[in-house]
């Protein structure tokens, strides 16, 4: 089955800096990848739609200068939290659609602490 | 824009019991329905989902679900849950045309044994 991967699982990180999570698609390619936010007993958020080789597309009331998105190859689309604050830790997820297909396959996520 | 209601937040259930989560959304269009599972500490898979056809929808681990187009809702059942049902069952949808997803809120399911 299509497998979906990011990296780190957890981070911790000082209020001020900027963090990286990776997302990849592991043995499909995916011409789209999302990226979701989850807060503690609450759904999932979506963030943005990112489109390998083009802008991301942001949905309404996410700052796209915070939250970088980088899709820069078929299997791989990273997420920049950039001048973290506590209000950032969050649980994000990504998720890739395949070629062929129209499931999207979900990332085991990341769980970012910003002290 | 198109939302997603998921009725109830917890749910407890004892092992044999039956599970019924209900689901509605408002969307003004052909949709595609989902239903997810999120286990502890795991991320989310795919229990079923309905894209056209039979509106009884069987899925993995035994749930289905039935979408009911007049009354905009795609509620999921199992007969007789077991212990390692214990998740987050979130519902979601789409536009026919659309990879975006919305989700609903969420019902967390506790079965005890």
């Amino acid at each position: 089955g299509a497998v979906v991967s990011q990296h780190p699982s957890r981070v911790i990180c000082k209020s001020g800096t900027s963090v990286k999570i990776e997302c990849r698609s592991l043995d499909f390619q995916a011409t789209t990848m999302f990226w979701y936010r989850q807060f503690p007993k609450q759904s999932l958020m979506l963030m943005a739609t990112s489109n390998e080789g083009s802008k991301a597309t942001y949905e309404q009331g996410v700052e796209k200068d915070k939250f970088l998105i980088n899709h820069a190859s078929l299997t791989l689309s990273t997420l920049t939290v950039t001048s973290a604050h506590p209000e950032d830790s969050s649980f994000y997820i990504c998720s890739a659609v395949g070629q062929s297909s129209y499931e999207q396959y979900f990332g085991p996520g990341t769980r970012l602490t910003v002290t | 824009a198109q939302s997603v209601s998921q009725h109830n937040h917890h749910v407890i259930l004892s092992e044999a019991a039956s599970l019924e989560l209900g689901c509605n959304y408002s969307y003004g269009g052909t949709v595609n329905l989902f239903w997810y599972v999120q286990y502890p500490g795991q991320h989310l898979q795919l229990l079923l989902k309905y894209f056209s056809g039979d509106p009884l929808v069987k899925g993995i681990k035994g749930f289905e679900a039935e979408f009911i187009k007049s009354k905009f809702s795609f509620n999921l059942r199992k007969p007789s849950v077991q212990w390692s049902d214990t998740a987050e069952y979130f519902c979601a949808v789409r536009g026919s045309n659309d990879y975006k997803l919305s989700f609903g809120a969420g019902t967390t399911v506790t079965v005890r044994a």
